[in-house]
């Protein structure tokens, strides 16, 4: 069974702080991706990265950055958290070939006071 | 502007009767389709998918079913049950471009007892 590790479940942070959120893939997947959930907005793609040291934009990158410096693990900072980047995030990881389907951690509810 | 388009963002059935949840597209380039379930504070689970070179793919109790004419698919849930009350996603590969997926913003489904 894959296995998608988050570091956190459930984080509070102060706005201006840095935030670093972590995952895991055991599955030696190509492709890593971060998501936030948000109520009424669907699942909202941030960054994903298709290699080692690659990645690409998602739909709201604004704000985040991420780093990918070995395959099994993809992570997204938060350079200076601000209120609005309260969301459940949540992590995900597929092969590069054949099937389409990700693989998601479990999340991480960020709260930022 | 949504490519894949989840109209109904809440469903109420009877356990025991059948739960239809819908899902519109706008590209026909769009080749692979895939349903994920989602029970709060958890990650999404994948549940079942399907090729757009077929109109049916069943598994147990849920079938998808795609209409390419009408770019429209569904997914039956019989017998619904009340562990079945989650969010569903609806999603479709990003027309191959690093296995991107386009996401549906989700119907919340509750099965009364």
């Amino acid at each position: 069974d894959v296995k998608v590790t988050q570091s956190s479940r459930y984080l509070v942070k102060r706005t201006g702080e840095k935030v670093f959120l972590e995952c895991v893939q055991d599955m030696d997947h190509e492709n890593m991706f971060w998501y936030r959930q948000d109520p009424g907005l669907g699942l909202r793609l941030i960054y994903f990265s298709y290699d080692v040291k690659m990645k690409e934009k998602g739909d709201i990158p604004e704000g985040y950055s991420v780093s990918r410096e070995k395959k099994e693990r993809f992570s997204l900072i938060l350079e200076s958290a601000s209120t609005n980047q309260t969301s459940m995030y949540l992590c995900a990881s597929s092969t590069g070939t054949g099937a389409y389907e990700q693989y998601f951690g479990p999340g991480t509810r960020l709260t930022v006071t | 502007d949504q490519q894949v388009k989840q109209n109904s963002p809440s469903l109420s059935v009877q356990e025991g009767r059948i739960s239809i949840l819908n899902c519109d597209y706008t590209n026909s380039m769009f080749d692979y389709f895939l349903w994920y379930k989602k029970y709060p504070a958890e990650g999404p689970t994948f549940l079942i998918s399907i090729s757009s070179i077929k109109d049916k793919n069943e598994d147990g109790r849920f079938t998808v079913f795609l209409n390419k004419s009408a770019k429209h698919l569904s997914l039956h849930i019989v017998p619904s049950q009340p562990g079945d009350s989650a969010v569903y996603f609806c999603a479709a590969d990003n027309a191959g471009n690093n296995r991107k997926l386009i996401w549906g913003l989700g119907t919340s489904l509750a099965v009364n007892p």
